[in-house]
């Protein structure tokens, strides 16, 4: 089965501190995913990343940073938390190609920023 | 921009009758694909069903089924037979055949099953 493994399930962070949120993916995808949930908003995508060292901006990704410095790992950055980042993150991944292979996500991390 | 939406927040349907979830997506494409996800309490987002756009037939998983109609650019998600395992957060979501990897999602529909 393909894991994708959020090193949290729960974090709780103070206001201005720099928060790391660690995805790791046992099925060597190119692709990998960080999207953030909310009530009534759905899934959207902060940033993604098609190979190592590689990254793209999603619709939302002021206030983050990622590094893939492996291809099984990916990491979202907050360089300094704010509250209005209290959210689920959710870690997806999948293979490149141009057919219709699913994304394997996460169990997802609670951030919240006090 | 693609977006997606899914009109219903929430839905409920009593256990073993059949439910139908609404989808509707904007798209200058004709190459994409379509999924229907679904988040249980335990956050853990499982595909339920995928459609190529190209394909006419409407794809089937089980009690899952849905009614993809081009042309209106509508996708929705049949589930016959509810169960209580059913009961979830249910997500539509889009992806562009063009090579551009993301997926776009709608806002969710909450669906309780009454038992």
């Amino acid at each position: 089965d393909v894991k994708v493994t959020q090193s949290s399930r729960y974090l709780v962070k103070r206001t201005g501190e720099k928060v790391f949120l660690e995805c790791v993916q046992d099925m060597d995808h190119e692709n990998m995913f960080w999207y953030r949930q909310d009530p009534g908003l759905g899934l959207r995508l902060i940033y993604f990343s098609y190979d190592v060292k590689m990254k793209e901006k999603g619709d939302i990704p002021e206030g983050y940073s990622v590094s893939r410095e492996k291809k099984e790992r990916f990491s979202l950055i907050l360089e300094s938390a704010s509250t209005n980042q209290t959210s689920m993150y959710l870690c997806a991944s999948r293979y490149i190609d141009r057919t219709n292979t699913e994304a394997f996500f996460g169990q997802g991390t609670r951030l919240t920023v006090v | 921009a693609q977006t997606v939406t899914q009109s219903q927040p929430e839905m409920s349907v009593q256990e073993a009758e059949t439910v139908t979830l609404s989808c509707t997506y904007d798209t200058s494409e004709s190459d994409y694909y379509l999924f229907w996800y679904k988040q249980p309490p335990s956050r853990q987002m499982i595909l339920v069903i995928r459609q190529e756009a190209y394909k006419q037939q409407n794809a089937t998983e089980n009690r899952f089924s849905v009614n993809f109609q081009k042309a209106a650019k509508s996708f929705s998600l049949k589930i016959s037979d509810s169960q209580l395992g059913d009961a979830a957060m249910y997500f539509c979501a889009y992806r562009s055949g063009s090579g551009n990897e993301k997926l776009t999602f709608g806002t969710g529909t909450r669906l309780t099953i009454i038992p």
